[in-house]
């Protein structure tokens, strides 16, 4: 399986920004998403982006403030996230796309907490 | 965008026992559902994609089925192991949603 790696958690304050990144152990043809899960909830879908980067989808209540990229020398997507607020405070996850619109590899998860 | 819906939210179930998950779309996304455990302080595990097609390495004891707009997933006959959180997601076009997801208790 591959493995994923995030980092880039931290505490930030309401209105600042932070940028995650999702390496991955091999470059293959996969889509990556980003899937969050705040403190006690549920599972969010945040965004994704084809193998390439073609093509890049996100979550309404995301839209406009995070933007999703890879650099496919780095074997690395990135998750930049602008504007926050508490409502973003959550763990991080990113996962690969099994090619079939599921996620068979998942990281360990990133912390994001967004407090003033 | 797409809702899902699962029910029941807890399940309370005794080792052994057949259990089954419910998850409803606000609209038809044909078999582009997936399902996933989830256990405290761990990423999610894939069980099923394509509504029906059992991910490699998981037991036989799991299935799945449905499409257009009702699905469930069934637990044979419940291990131990199987006491956890179960979410069902969509992806039929993007975005994609979860459901809002079902915990998995021991009687």
């Amino acid at each position: 399986q591959v493995q994923l790696v995030e980092s880039g958690g931290g505490v930030v304050q309401p209105g600042e920004s932070l940028t995650l990144s999702c390496t991955t152990s091999e470059f293959r043809s996969d889509g990556i998403n980003w899937v969050r899960q705040a403190p006690g909830k549920g599972l969010e879908w945040v965004a994704f982006i084809w193998y390439d980067g073609s093509n890049k989808y996100y979550a309404d209540s995301v839209k406009g403030r995070f933007t999703i990229s890879r650099d496919k020398l780095k074997s690395t997507v990135y998750l930049q996230m602008n504007s926050l607020t508490a409502e973003d405070t959550a763990v991080y996850y990113c996962a690969r796309d099994h090619g079939d619109y599921a996620s068979d590899s998942w990281g360990q998860g990133t912390r994001v907490t967004v407090s003033s | 965008d797409i809702q899902m819906t699962q029910s029941p939210s807890t399940l309370s179930a005794s080792v052994g026992d057949r259990v089954t998950i419910t998850c409803r779309a606000s609209q038809s996304i044909r078999t582009w559902l997936a399902w996933y455990q989830q256990k405290p302080g761990k990423a999610p595990n894939l069980l099923i994609y394509k509504a029906s097609s059992l991910e490699s390495g998981v037991p036989s004891r799991f299935s799945g089925s449905g499409s257009g707009t009702e699905f469930t997933l069934t637990i044979s006959s419940l291990q131990p192991d199987d006491f956890a959180t179960y979410y069902c997601q969509q992806c039929n076009g993007y975005p994609c949603s979860f459901g809002q997801g079902t915990k998995l208790e021991i009687k």
